[in-house]
């Protein structure tokens, strides 16, 4: 149980499109889910805190109108990088945390976004 | 602020050694989680181990040990006669439980070389 699927696993885009990535929770509920970008050879970087029905938080520094973050269901997060650029060419790794119960995350196996 | 620190950037051994990962922590909550995570070079976290900061057992699950030392804020992990597969880059994180803080503080990560 408690897997966290993330799609899609790669992407390229050119620069300025914007970008869509899912994180669906597939056998739980998630009313948190978590978005991190790790940079090459860098660790995972806490972006957002994703809720379900209300708005995201955001990390300082974070940028809320480039990395749009919906969490319309409770299996169901999207990140949208907006109008991207080179420099925004990470890894996205998402997490979910059960509606309930001890301190569980489970993470999603990411998101390589690549932009040209 | 919580921090977590692995001074380790990158430790290279022949297969067979032990080897141990150094992680310290900083937090001001009494009640917290701290985890291990294997990150593969495919980019998946892979979920090694979560210990409360009342259980200060140490653990063992084959040839994965972990040191959990509250008065020094460490909680080092230990992997004995190590593999190739054991290659990977590993991360120590911290979640603060008490203020609902789910999400993780990681590491910066350490790189993890096993020569055969």
């Amino acid at each position: 149980g408690a897997v966290v699927s993330q799609h899609p696993s790669r992407v390229i885009c050119k620069s300025g499109t914007s970008v869509k990535i899912e994180c669906r929770s597939l056998d739980f509920q998630a009313t948190t889910m978590f978005w991190y970008r790790q940079f090459p050879k860098q660790s995972l970087m806490l972006m957002a805190t994703s809720n379900e029905g209300s708005k995201a938080t955001y990390e300082q520094g974070v940028e809320k109108d480039k990395f749009l973050i919906n969490h319309a269901s409770l299996t169901l997060s999207t990140l949208t990088v907006t109008s991207a650029h080179p420099e925004d060419s990470s890894f996205y790794i998402c997490s979910a945390s059960r509606s309930s119960g001890a301190n569980v995350l489970t993470f999603g196996a990411g998101s390589r976004l690549t932009v040209l | 602020a919580q921090k977590v620190t692995q001074a380790q950037t990158e430790i290279s051994v022949v297969e067979k050694e032990d080897v141990t990962l150094d992680c310290v922590y900083e937090t001001r909550d009494t009640t917290y989680y701290l985890f291990w995570y294997k990150q593969p070079p495919s980019g998946e976290l892979v979920f090694l181990i979560r210990r409360n900061s009342f259980d200060e057992q140490n653990e063992i699950s084959g040839r994965y040990s972990w040191n959990f030392q509250k008065s020094t804020s460490s909680f080092n992990f230990t992997i004995t006669a190590s593999q190739v597969v054991d290659s990977a880059v590993y991360f120590c994180a911290l979640s603060e439980a008490q203020r609902g803080r789910r999400a993780l503080t990681f590491g910066s990560g350490t790189r993890l070389q096993v020569q055969p």
